[in-house]
């Protein structure tokens, strides 16, 4: 049973430019989450998604930020006009239930904006 | 400051020896869990401990709860250099929030 894999594990843009990171989650786990972490920092909740639907995006900036879940294929936080202070780590983590039981994370995308 | 801040913020001891780290938060919680994190890489879930437990084992891993302090502490025992990396905790409502991290270093 592969893990939670993420890509890519290192993506690079130019200030403007539009970041499209990819989770699949593991084998029968229907509940995705995104966090970011900054260097040295704690990881920072971003947003909650099932299957089609978002149930929680309190942590998500309030523009230039998007996540899906659609019914086939990965998740996807888009994040467009990337700007320096989107560089950071994300992550993500799946469970098979609701986010109060373990999460299993993925080894996470490095995005560096140049 | 933020749910789940631990304490302390980096920490270094020989192999062999114990290593204790604290977390506190602010909040009522469904459970609290703590997380290793290696350089450049993800977070590998250790130990979850629920609002109602005091205290649990998982191999060298001793972690205990006060809910009425608000504060959760986990213990290495018998550390070994593979276990230098970043914990956290992470404290459960509805979602898992992170706190800052302890650095821990084993030395040879």
């Amino acid at each position: 049973n592969a893990g939670v894999m993420q890509n890519p594990r290192h993506l690079v843009r130019r200030r403007g430019q539009e970041a499209r990171l990819r989770c699949s989650p593991m084998k029968g786990h229907s509940h995705v989450y995104w966090y970011r972490q900054l260097p040295e920092e704690g990881l920072k909740f971003m947003v909650y998604l099932q299957k089609e639907n978002i149930i929680d995006e309190s942590g998500m900036p309030k523009e230039r930020f998007s996540a899906e879940f659609p019914k086939e294929g990965p998740s996807i936080l888009r994040i467009q006009q990337v700007v320096r202070g989107d560089s950071a780590a994300y992550f993500c983590a799946s469970s098979p239930s609701q986010g109060t039981d373990t999460q299993y994370f993925g080894p996470g995308t490095r995005l560096t904006v140049l | 400051s933020q749910q789940g801040e631990e304490d302390p913020q980096a920490l270094s001891i020989q192999e062999g020896e114990n290593a204790t780290m604290n977390c506190s938060y602010k909040t009522s919680i469904n459970n609290l869990q703590w997380y290793r994190q290696n350089s450049g890489r993800g977070l590998v879930h250790l130990i979850l401990i629920r609002s109602n437990e005091r205290e649990k084992h998982s191999g060298r891993l001793r972690v205990t709860l006060d809910t009425s302090k608000k504060s959760s502490s986990l213990l290495i025992t018998a550390s070994r250099a593979a276990d230098t990396a970043s914990y956290f905790c992470a404290t459960v409502q509805d979602k898992l929030t992170f706190g800052t991290g302890t650095q821990l270093k084993v030395e040879l």
